[in-house]
């Protein structure tokens, strides 16, 4: 079946420096979705990219689908303390819809 | 508070016994999803509907779990003759009908079986 995996498992950055968690997913997606789970909370969702090659940004955050639809990163620039949490990408199953989850990058933040 | 709402939050039970949890949705979104997520990992797939259909489950969920979702409102989760392996996070999720964008997740049920 549908596999989304997620690199690296686990980050400890120092406040300020920046972070890259990666996703590869081994069927191409119609859409690819983050989410961030901070420690003890629930997935909320951050954004959805579509086209093949989009980048989306969000402050210090830059999101990217590959072209080929089948990956994507998500980086953050001068992390913060806010930043602390596990960050999940998600696709969609090509032929039910539902969403697939990787195992998610878990960042520590340093101050 | 108009989110996902689950209850209960947490639940401790012996081995054997049956659990239920119940989802809230979003009032407008017609679909209704269930994942399970233990620490470490993503949240796994367990079922989801559409109103009161149930439209796929997972082939990792035993005979043992039912979900419904009778008027199409709200969900249940039923765990029968539980195990040590079904502790975790049960999470619910919803969103609009027609969307394949954005789960509203709730708080999740936190289930340790003894």
């Amino acid at each position: 079946g549908q596999q989304v995996m997620q690199i690296p498992q686990y980050q400890h950055v120092q406040e300020g420096e920046d972070f890259t968690t990666y996703c590869n997913s081994s069927t191409t997606l119609s859409n690819i979705q983050w989410y961030k789970q901070r420690p003890g909370g629930h997935p909320v969702f951050l954004i959805q990219l579509v086209k093949s090659g989009e980048v989306k940004k969000q402050k210090r955050l830059t999101f990217q689908f590959g072209e080929a639809k089948k990956n994507s990163s998500l980086h953050i620039t001068a992390t913060q303390t806010t930043d602390v949490g596990t960050y999940f990408c998600a696709g969609p199953d090509g032929n039910t819809g539902k969403l697939i989850f990787g195992q998610g990058t878990t960042l520590q933040v340093k101050p | 508070d108009t989110g996902v709402s689950q209850d209960p939050r947490h639940k401790i039970t012996k081995r054997g016994q049956n659990v239920t949890f119940r989802c809230d949705p979003i009032s407008e979104h017609n679909r209704l999803y269930w994942y399970r997520q233990t620490l470490g990992q993503g949240p796994e797939f367990l079922t989801y509907f559409q109103n009161e259909a149930q439209l796929e489950k997972s082939r990792l969920l035993s005979d043992r779990f039912s979900a419904e979702r009778p008027k199409g409102s709200f969900s249940t989760l039923e765990i029968q003759r539980t195990e040590q392996g079904d502790s975790a996070m049960y999470l619910c999720a919803s969103s609009p009908q027609g969307m394949t964008g954005e789960l509203f997740f709730g708080e999740g049920s936190r289930l340790t079986v003894l």
